[in-house]
């Protein structure tokens, strides 16, 4: 249990469906982060929000959209995907102080997503 | 370019054998380096953060190294155990670049009885 809760665990969707995954962090973090996990690969960053305000987005396509209500919960839109957007996406949490480092990154379990 | 280059790529080991998993970088300025242990389908946990002044770290059976003069890391594990049977991934922060973790693939480390 690292306080850090992504659902659901495993989505199959179609091209032309909407859904979303959801991150819930339980540590009092101020920065949540989502990351895209293909085969083989490096972790790919594609948002930060840091005290809620959006401050990186590594160029992810429009058919991904993300929402901070709050410092503890995230979501990920998606919308229209293709099958190359299959992957692991993970949330992850830490806690920023300013002109410091990145902190201890916390991830949760992550969001297995097949696109047909 | 920043990289971080993480060698071998997979890795077979006897349990109760030691293995040492390496990691060369090239990114500049460095801030610190980190290890995550990954279990199949699970995210990434931290065993270690290292500093530029760091030379060794341990977290258990976990040590890891830093030469930041050759950019080379590696994370040595004594004694494994069926439970170590996981992908290895180092990560490195450069000074300048906010959030942007360069991540390696990982070492996927396979224990056998």
């Amino acid at each position: 249990e690292t306080g850090v809760t992504q659902t659901p665990r495993h989505l199959v969707m179609g091209m032309t469906n909407k859904k979303s995954l959801k991150c819930e962090q339980h540590l009092g973090h101020n920065a949540m982060y989502w990351y895209k996990q293909s085969a083989k690969k490096p972790l790919e960053l594609m948002f930060v929000y840091n005290f809620k305000e959006q401050t990186e987005n590594n160029s992810v396509p429009s058919r991904f959209s993300p929402e901070c209500p709050n410092s503890s919960h995230l979501f990920l839109h998606l919308h229209t995907l293709q099958p190359e957007d299959s992957a692991l996406y993970l949330c992850a949490s830490s806690q920023e102080r300013e002109g410091f480092n990145t902190g201890e990154l916390f991830f949760g379990e992550g969001s297995r997503l097949t696109v047909l | 370019k920043n990289q971080v280059e993480q060698s071998p790529q997979s890795l077979i080991i006897l349990e109760g054998k030691n293995c040492t998993l390496q990691c060369n970088y090239t990114v500049s300025p460095f801030s610190n380096l980190r290890w995550y242990k990954q279990d199949t389908g699970r995210g990434p946990v931290s065993l270690t953060i290292m500093t530029f002044s760091e030379n060794t770290k341990s977290n258990g059976r976990y040590t890891a190294t830093l030469d930041a003069d050759t950019k080379q890391s590696s994370l040595h594990i004594t004694a494994s155990q069926l439970s170590d049977s996981a992908s290895y991934i180092c990560v490195v922060e450069s000074r300048w670049s906010n959030y942007q973790l360069i991540w390696g693939a990982g070492t996927k480390l396979i224990i056998k009885p």
